[in-house]
């Protein structure tokens, strides 16, 4: 899998939105690029996926620039309980599906 | 949407024991679920990949005679470990999804068990 560059940890008001970037200049035409989230001493929990084109949940936006090369997770109103640690992931799928790499993520604290 | 549980929550057990770790995809069946360990202040691991009617396969570096995977059916999977030791403290994870290979049907995580080796 791609390896991929997040921040450390970001800061965020809530109520405003979080925008959390990832950069992930190996990617590769396969390769998914996945959101996952892990709230305190709980297990990760998924938030969004896409390929290229920009994706929208009731969680979050996935936005993937034209190269593929980065992409930002936008939470559009963050609340408290949006404070996690924040996993951007390259996955192919196939064999190497469920097989995912975790990365240090961004730590993601929303303040009042 | 689909759930994937884990028991116990938390466990203490003395050097030497074994315990054993129960893992269940509740609303799906799961032909493959996949174990993974977290050490504290540290990332997710993988450890291995748990197949219904086989045998599980092991990440290099991962003991297969010490973490005893059983997957007895399409809904449970079993983390067994054998002789634990303080050193295996750590917080297991599973997960699964209800079409495996598929990205539509990404991974669900349980919320892992915290074991605690005296």
């Amino acid at each position: 899998d791609a390896k991929t560059t997040q921040p450390t940890s970001m800061d965020c008001a809530e109520g405003r939105a979080a925008n959390l970037p990832c950069n992930h200049s190996t990617i590769s035409g396969n390769e998914y690029v996945y959101w996952y989230r892990q709230i305190h001493s709980q297990g990760p929990q998924y938030i969004i996926h896409g390929l290229k084109n920009n994706e929208t949940n009731e969680m979050a936006s996935l936005i993937i620039t034209e190269d593929r090369k980065s992409s930002t997770l936008i939470l559009p109103h963050a609340t408290l309980r949006d404070t996690a640690v924040y996993y951007c992931i390259m996955n192919a799928g196939g064999t190497s599906y469920g097989k995912l790499t975790f990365g240090q993520g961004t730590i993601l604290t929303v303040h009042p | 949407g689909a759930v994937v549980s884990q028991h116990p929550s938390w466990v203490i057990c003395k050097s030497g024991t074994s315990v054993k770790i129960e893992c269940r995809s509740l609303d799906f069946q799961a032909t493959t679920m996949f174990w993974y360990r977290q050490f504290p202040k540290q990332s997710l691991m993988l450890m291995a990949t748990s197949n219904e009617g086989s045998k599980a396969t092991y990440e290099q570096g991962v003991e297969k005679d010490k973490f005893l995977i059983n997957h007895a059916s399409l809904t449970l999977s079993t983390l067994t470990v054998t002789s634990a030791h303080p050193e295996d403290s750590s917080f297991y994870i599973c997960s699964a999804s209800p079409l495996p290979g598929v990205h539509n049907s990404p991974l669900h995580f349980g919320n892992g068990t915290r074991l605690t080796v005296t």
